[in-house]
């Protein structure tokens, strides 16, 4: 069986402070792992994907994400947050089918 | 290369009506997926299509149908709205479906409410 959880639903950050979003999956299979982020009325874009190379993986607009796989994980970071990082972004994992997590609103405070 | 589009990108219904979204890629992809949005719950699967001619149900299908009678364009219709069916719309597509590596790039979304 294949699932995916964001373990937080809101996320609010300071401007200029690291973001950390938290993503757990499971699959029986060696699966494909992907970040999306939908800006306010926007449909959703690619950050950044993982598909069993490196484990430290990097995306676009400064965030990365590393596997791990002992466990379960592939949580999504950024060193500093600009405001233009408010959004809702999606964990999303591909393994017999694709599963969208149910989203993690960030809110960037400047 | 305009990616995915989809039309019309607001709507108002009644119940009852009926109305067909349009999604047209142009990356000459071979899946295509429909998505519905709502509040707190991500993006459910309406239905997919694993080429030209094929369709199969995602997780949500009910009230819904669709067709891909040409490669590039996928067709989803509500033949009887109803006021649960008020969502936004995505459209997607990508090279290859589940399993794979490969992403999928949306649309901007249609808005949709049933009155």
């Amino acid at each position: 069986a294949q699932s995916v959880t964001q373990l937080d639903s809101h996320v609010s950050v300071s401007e200029g402070t690291p973001v950390l979003l938290r993503c757990n999956y499971s699959s029986s299979y060696s699966p494909s792992l992907f970040w999306y982020v939908q800006h306010p009325n926007k449909g959703l874009q690619l950050l950044l994907k993982y598909t069993s190379a490196a484990t430290l993986v990097k995306g676009i607009n400064g965030f990365e994400a590393e596997f791990k796989k002992s466990e379960t994980s592939f949580h999504l970071t950024k060193p500093s947050a600009h405001m233009s990082d408010a959004a809702e972004y999606f964990c999303v994992v591909s393994g017999f089918k694709t599963i969208f997590g149910a989203g993690t609103r960030l809110f960037v405070k400047a | 290369n305009a990616g995915v589009t989809q039309t019309p990108k607001f709507r108002v219904l009644k119940t009852g009506q009926s109305m067909t979204l349009l999604c047209a890629q142009d990356m000459n992809h071979e899946y295509m997926y429909w998505y519905r949005q709502d509040p707190g719950m991500g993006l459910r699967l309406i239905h997919y299509s694993v080429g030209e001619g094929t369709t199969a149900k995602g997780e949500v299908p009910d009230g819904y149908n669709v067709s891909r009678l040409k490669k590039q364009n996928f067709l989803l219709g509500l033949e009887s709205a109803a006021p649960s069916q008020t969502s936004v719309y995505f459209c997607a597509s990508s090279y290859f479906g589940g399993g794979s590596s490969y992403e999928q790039y949306f649309g901007p979304g249609t808005r949709l409410t049933v009155t």
